[in-house]
């Protein structure tokens, strides 16, 4: 079964600093695609950013890049100057089978701003 | 501007009640999902329709049942059989291929009074 973790529950930073968010994954497909979505106090979901696993380069995406590892099965998320409007629980996903594209999510880190 | 509808924002439901929780897209996508969050378990799939008239079950669809008569809709209902109801349901649709992403309504808030 595919599988994505977020072995952070919480976690803080620091305004204007840097902080990194990790995922691992685990699949059996051999094209697929990675995401960070944003949920803030909203509840509105918000894709952040996204990774297509056959491309080497890391996704950037303006204070937003990722660490993709592929033969790691990390997908890790870097926010770059932090500000307050951060804060909220993030979500890593993958898109599962191809065809269905059920995408499968991960338990969410809140990350906290502090100012 | 294109995006997801879901209605109502929150909603409350007595024991043994039917609920239906509405999801309309104005995106043109063909596939839609339904998923229910609850805290610390992120977002369990409960059903998907990738197509007018075709719908399958995902991971936690027991107590559920939906409908696609619409390209646009893309109704869930919360039967009485579902024992644990009280959650946050999110709806969401996808353009085509796989690396499109979700786009997400903003979710309907269900409570078991």
């Amino acid at each position: 079964a595919q599988t994505v973790t977020q072995s952070q529950p919480e976690m803080s930073v620091q305004e204007a600093e840097t902080v990194t968010l990790s995922c691992t994954y685990d699949t059996s497909e051999s094209d697929y695609y990675l995401f960070w979505y944003k949920q803030p106090p909203s509840r509105q979901m918000i894709l952040v950013i996204r990774q297509e696993a056959y491309k080497q380069q890391n996704a950037t995406e303006n204070r937003f890049s990722v660490n993709f590892q592929k033969a790691a099965k990390s997908f890790s998320l870097k926010i770059s100057d932090s500000q307050l409007g951060d804060a909220a629980m993030y979500f890593c996903a993958s898109s599962g089978p191809s065809g269905t594209y059920k995408y499968i999510f991960g338990t969410g880190t809140r990350l906290k701003v502090l100012a | 501007d294109g995006g997801i509808t879901q209605s109502p924002k929150y909603l409350f439901r007595k024991e043994g009640q039917n609920v239906t929780l509405s999801c309309e897209q104005n995106l043109n996508h063909d596939a839609m999902y339904w998923y229910r969050q609850d805290p610390g378990q992120g977002l369990r799939l409960i059903y998907y329709s990738q197509i007018v008239n075709d719908f399958q079950k995902g991971d936690i669809a027991e107590g559920y049942s939906v409908s696609r008569e619409k390209k646009e809709s893309f109704p869930l209902t919360v039967t009485s059989a579902q024992k644990n109801p009280t959650a946050f349901y999110l709806c969401a649709s996808r353009g085509p291929g796989g690396g499109y992403g979700y786009t997400f309504g903003s979710g309907t808030r269900l409570t078991v009074v």
